[in-house]
């Protein structure tokens, strides 16, 4: 078990609307990392925050924004939901930006209807 | 074209059979991982390897760093290792991924 949860397990949202799903590092992690996987595909890169601020970013569109609390917890908010953003979402944590191992969350099933 | 391939896609085996996935990579990197997901979704880091080999009970990660190229081996398996394994590569600050490979073991 490595620590990092998610919240909400699975959620169901409507085109248009807006989700914010969230994030708890492992204890001691300062960095975060945002990922999203559609049925049959690799995760693919959302963004990274660390120690609050962002570290880089996917290719994904604005309506995709995140924030990392003071606690390294994380939220990854989308705006205006679309059919294609159904996906599984999962968060890593790393100790820091240097450290290379990565522990996972279970994820956070999104279907868009 | 990807950045990480892998192969195979999906991969059926009988129990107690030596199973090899593989993963090439196109780019400079400074470390790879290699992941189990399971039905439901979350994953679990097998091994991260920069370099040579490494072993895990009946698992085993290899990497050639000049080839641009790793392997996992699992020996001696069993229906509960069926799950998606996949590769992951690190760039700069963001894991890039593979698509996975689908291994399902019959008994």
């Amino acid at each position: 078990e490595t620590g990092v949860t998610q919240s909400p397990t699975h959620l169901i949202k409507t085109r248009g609307q807006q989700v914010t799903l969230r994030c708890s590092s492992q204890s001691g992690h300062n960095t975060v990392s945002w990922y999203q996987q559609a049925l049959g595909q690799g995760p693919q890169f959302i963004f990274q925050y660390y120690r609050e601020e962002e570290n880089g970013r996917g290719n994904f569109p604005p309506r995709f924004s995140g924030l990392q609390f003071p606690n390294y917890s994380s939220e990854l908010n989308v705006n205006a939901l679309e059919l294609d953003d159904s996906a599984l979402y999962l968060c890593a944590s790393s100790l820091d930006l240097w450290n290379t191992e990565a522990f996972f969350g279970q994820g956070t099933r999104l279907t868009v209807v | 074209k990807n950045e990480v391939e892998q192969s195979p896609q999906n991969l059926t085996a009988q129990e107690g059979e030596f199973i090899t996935i593989n993963c090439s990579y196109s780019v400079g990197i400074s470390a790879l991982h290699w992941l189990q997901q399971h039905p439901g979704g979350g994953i679990v880091s097998l091994f991260m390897l920069s370099s040579g080999k490494k072993k895990h009970g009946r698992l085993i990660a290899t990497i050639n760093i000049q080839e641009k190229h790793s392997s996992l081996h699992i020996t001696a398996s069993h229906p509960r290792d069926s799950a998606v394994y996949i590769c992951a590569v690190l760039y700069g600050n963001k894991l890039v991924f593979g698509a996975g490979t689908i291994l399902r073991v019959k008994s």
